[in-house]
């Protein structure tokens, strides 16, 4: 199985911060990778798809960047409905597998 | 609009069995695969299992393999996982995920049913 490793696992910053988190495939998935944002209590909701396709809605302050085994997550300009936990997965292959997550909180 | 409505978790002893059901809405659920996903308390996110829009494809992971079969109904616009020989360890909120319409990943996402495993 694909393994993805997040980083860093939890991080704090103030709103306005420009906000970045990695996640690396232990191999080449293409741009097979989708990010998620969590918040607590409530289902994730798909932000980023293809590793930089913004999904509907999403706002554009969010964006991804990527191709084979390292990937980015990037909140340009962070706000106060923003912290939560953020998580990547890849679809190249079965078993679909996340990273561990990374909590975003305030400082 | 898309709307996924899971039911069936509940407490159950180690060893029991339970069935998991999604019922789904504001979209032609036949034209999409599915999946189970699942969230321990406190951790993260654990892909469970797939299906593809008309059956013929299934895949699970490792760690349910041989216990869980997932299974869809789309007469019924429904999804289910039927869990048998429960462990502590599948204790966790379940969610059921449809998958994208071209893609492997998660476009929308149920709000999660809990399956408690304990004596």
């Amino acid at each position: 199985a694909i393994q993805l490793t997040q980083s860093p696992s939890s991080l704090s910053a103030s709103v306005g911060d420009r906000v970045t988190i990695t996640c690396r495939a232990s191999q080449g998935i293409s741009s097979a990778l989708a990010w998620y944002q969590q918040k607590p209590g409530k289902a994730p909701k798909l932000l980023i798809y293809d590793a930089s396709s913004l999904e509907s809605g999403v706002p554009s302050r969010f964006s991804g960047s990527g191709f084979g085994t390292d990937f980015t997550l990037t909140i340009s300009s962070l706000q106060p409905e923003d912290f939560a936990t953020y998580y990547c997965q890849q679809f190249n292959s079965y078993p679909l597998t996340f990273g561990g997550g990374t909590k975003v909180e305030i400082k | 609009e898309v709307q996924l409505v899971e039911s069936g978790g509940g407490l159950v002893q180690p060893g029991g069995s339970l069935r998991l059901s999604c019922a789904a809405s504001g979209f032609t659920f036949s034209s999409y695969s599915m999946n189970w996903v699942r969230q321990a308390p406190g951790k993260g996110l654990e892909w469970v299992s797939y299906i593809s829009s008309s059956s013929s494809t299934i895949y699970y992971a490792d760690s349910v393999k041989g216990r869980f079969t997932i299974s869809r109904d789309n007469a019924k616009n429904s999804l289910y996982l039927q869990m048998n020989s429960l462990r502590a360890e599948d204790t966790a909120v379940y969610y059921c995920a449809r998958g994208s319409y071209y893609g492997g990943y998660v476009d929308y996402w149920g709000q999660g049913t809990l399956v408690t495993v304990s004596s």
